[in-house]
């Protein structure tokens, strides 16, 4: 069975604080880990779509890093804004079948 | 990006009663699409992936023959809760990729069901 955790579970930050969320995974049978953020009452949009080992990407204030050796993958939010609150979700998609599995999501609330 | 609309966004029915949720893509053509369920405070939960023109592919522990899904055209998936029943009662949404095996998923806004 695979699975994907994510903590934490929930976040209540000040605005401007920075803070980061994990997402781990298998190690094995990698395909693809996604981070998507979701707010309320819209649909989950997608953030960013990694697949090496070693990956680091960034939108704006928010970046992600990729370690597929060890099944996790960190995401950063620098400077929080209110605007940023959401529940942020992984997806690890894995080899066989290319099945989408997701992580339960981190909640942040951002205070201003 | 790509857009998927998905209705009704709420849905109240009768125990019993069947209910039907659509699934469109916009402005692309999706193969597949995928359907998932969610409980309070768990994850998005991968019900069935729905195959245009051929029969859907349901994950272990989904009732096929409760949650019909029809993939009828390039851009249209339909889920069909049969007899429903409170414990039917959720959120449900679906998703279809615009390319590729690991390319970013694209989400209707979701339907609540509820069933009395």
């Amino acid at each position: 069975i695979l699975n994907v955790e994510q903590s934490p579970q929930s976040l209540h930050v000040q605005e401007g604080d920075s803070t980061n969320f994990t997402c781990s995974f298998p190690s094995s049978n990698f395909y693809a880990l996604h981070w998507y953020r979701w707010e309320t009452a819209k649909s989950p949009e997608a953030l960013f779509v990694m697949t090496l080992n070693g990956d680091e990407k960034k939108k704006g204030r928010i970046s992600a890093t990729l370690n597929t050796k060890e099944g996790y993958s960190y995401l950063y939010i620098k400077g929080s804004q209110p605007e940023d609150s959401a529940t942020y979700l992984c997806a690890f998609i894995s080899t066989g079948g290319f099945k989408t599995i997701f992580g339960a999501g981190t909640r942040l609330f951002v205070k201003a | 990006g790509a857009v998927v609309s998905q209705h009704p966004s709420w849905v109240i029915c009768k125990s019993g009663t069947s209910v039907k949720i659509e699934c469109r893509s916009l402005d692309f053509q999706a193969t597949t699409m995928f359907w998932y369920r969610q409980f309070p405070k768990q994850s998005l939960m991968l019900m069935a992936t729905s195959n245009e023109g051929s029969k859907a592919t349901y994950e272990q522990g989904v009732e096929k023959d409760k949650f019909l899904i029809n993939h009828a055209s390039l851009t249209l998936s339909t889920l069909t809760v049969t007899s429903a029943h409170p414990e039917d009662s959720s959120f449900y949404i679906c998703s279809a990729r615009d390319r590729g095996a690991a390319g970013e998923l694209f989400f209707g806004e979701g339907s609540r069901l509820t069933v009395l």
